[in-house]
């Protein structure tokens, strides 16, 4: 099974700046890793599939980088309602279909 | 506008037995594959399974926690997918997703309901 780990657990970062959050796979999934953010009270939201492709209506503020075992999803510049979990996942080698643990975006 | 609306979801006692169903709107729903994801606050989110559309073959694959026990199917004349779940214990208590797949290779949740939740105690 490929383990996705994530890090940091949290991320306190100021409305407009810029947030990066990690996300390592134990062994390659190649381009196959996809983000979800999720708000509280909500189900998780697409956000990146394919690594780098925002899914429909996703703002240009968020993009998504790597591939093999070390992938990144930046926002640009954070806006009050990005303040959420994100969490990554693989859909390279399955079954299993792996998640990581998530990220809590938080407010500085 | 897609729309995945569960139901179904409550207390069942650990041996029982519940179906959710899925209803879904604002999409070619025979077209599409459709999965099953949970989450618990202990072991955040998981697959449960996935269903092809019968143009596909109609066949499904579950995950190994919950494979002979779950069961997947759907109705393409309501536009719902259902997921029967049998010999249920303390550990499938969850919410539960029903989700559209995004492509027939790339198994990536687009759309997600708002989630129903099962708890299984005594």
């Amino acid at each position: 099974e490929i383990v996705m780990t994530q890090s940091p657990a949290t991320l306190s970062v100021s409305p407009g700046e810029r947030a990066t959050l990690s996300c390592r796979a134990s062994q390659s999934v190649r381009s196959n890793l996809a983000w979800y953010q999720q708000k509280p009270g909500q189900a998780p939201r697409l956000i990146i599939h394919g690594a780098s492709t925002r899914a429909t209506d996703i703002p240009a503020r968020f993009s998504g980088s790597g591939s093999g075992t070390e992938f990144t999803l930046t926002i640009s510049s954070l806006q009050s309602e990005d303040f959420a979990l994100y969490y990554c996942q693989q859909y390279n080698n399955w079954p299993p279909i792996t998640f990581g643990q998530g990220t809590r975006l938080e407010i500085k | 506008e897609v729309q995945l609306v569960e139901s179904g979801g409550g207390l069942v006692k650990p041996g029982g037995s519940l179906r959710l169903s899925c209803a879904a709107s604002g999409f070619t729903f025979k077209n599409a594959w459709m999965s099953w994801v949970r989450q618990t606050p202990g072991k955040g989110l998981e697959y449960v399974g996935r269903i092809k559309s019968k143009t596909d073959g109609g066949t499904t694959d579950y995950a190994a926690p919950v494979k002979g026990r779950f069961t997947i199917s759907r109705d393409d004349s309501k536009n719902t997918v259902y997921l029967q779940m049998n010999s249920l214990n303390t550990e499938d208590t969850a919410m539960y997703y029903c989700t559209t797949v995004l492509t027939r290779s790339d198994l990536v949740f687009d759309y997600w309901g708002q989630g129903t939740l099962v708890t299984v105690s005594s």
